[in-house]
């Protein structure tokens, strides 16, 4: 099976722009998380989407959002770009359709930088 | 917030030379994961273990898990210089992965 794959892999925003990131699941999974990761905060969920229903939200403001298809793939949005957003983002995929989560598979990430 | 702490930040080996690093979460898990990443690369889970496991193996690493203490260790043996990479505990208590700040490997020839 193909892996996680996720569109661009990099990104030049400037600040005050908006920006839309896309990641595509591994075949049958249902379960799409995204990830936040900087040098400075390390490794932050921001959500995570179930059969287009969000599950799960981390501790980011409202600029963060995403949505979730019906055949599983998901984009997440970032509106009104601050600089501290550069970043590296991260989607992961499961097979997972209960509580509790399995074996997560990350994709190569897309890197934001804002200037 | 970070819920996993590992310790060392850094580690510097050896080949063949065991490397273990050592991860600590704050509350209640459903399971336990770690992750390996390559220069900023995407994340490359190496094994999952339950909160009602003790301990597990897979090929050159072996985990193990208290739950009564809230931690975890990794232990990769015979190290080789593929294992250069940055380890990541991430406690899973719901929908979400909660990371620690990573252990850096590395090992030289």
């Amino acid at each position: 099976k193909a892996g996680v794959t996720q569109t661009p892999r990099y990104l030049i925003k400037t600040r005050g722009q908006q920006v839309t990131l896309s990641c595509s699941p591994i075949s049958g999974h249902r379960s799409v998380s995204w990830y936040q990761q900087t040098p400075g905060q390390g490794l932050q969920f921001l959500f995570e989407y179930f059969s287009e229903t969000q599950r799960n939200k981390g501790n980011f403001p409202g600029r963060f959002s995403g949505r979730q298809f019906s055949n599983s793939r998901s984009e997440m949005n970032v509106s009104t770009l601050e600089l501290g957003d550069s970043a590296l983002y991260l989607c992961a995929s499961s097979s997972t359709s209960g509580e509790v989560w399995e074996t997560q598979y990350f994709g190569p990430g897309t890197r934001l930088l804002v200037l | 917030s970070q819920q996993g702490e590992e310790d060392p930040q850094a580690l510097s080996i050896q080949e063949g030379e065991n490397a273990t690093m050592n991860c600590s979460y704050k509350t209640s898990i459903n399971n336990l994961q770690w992750y390996r990443q390559n220069s900023g690369r995407g994340l490359v889970h190496l094994i999952l273990i339950r909160s009602n496991e003790r301990e597990k193996h897979s090929g050159r690493l072996r985990v193990t898990l208290d739950t009564s203490k809230k931690s975890s260790s990794l232990l990769i043996t015979a190290s080789r210089a593929a294992d250069t990479a940055s380890y990541f505990c991430a406690a899973n208590s719901g929908y979400a992965l909660n990371f620690g700040k990573g252990t850096s490997l590395l090992v030289t020839p």
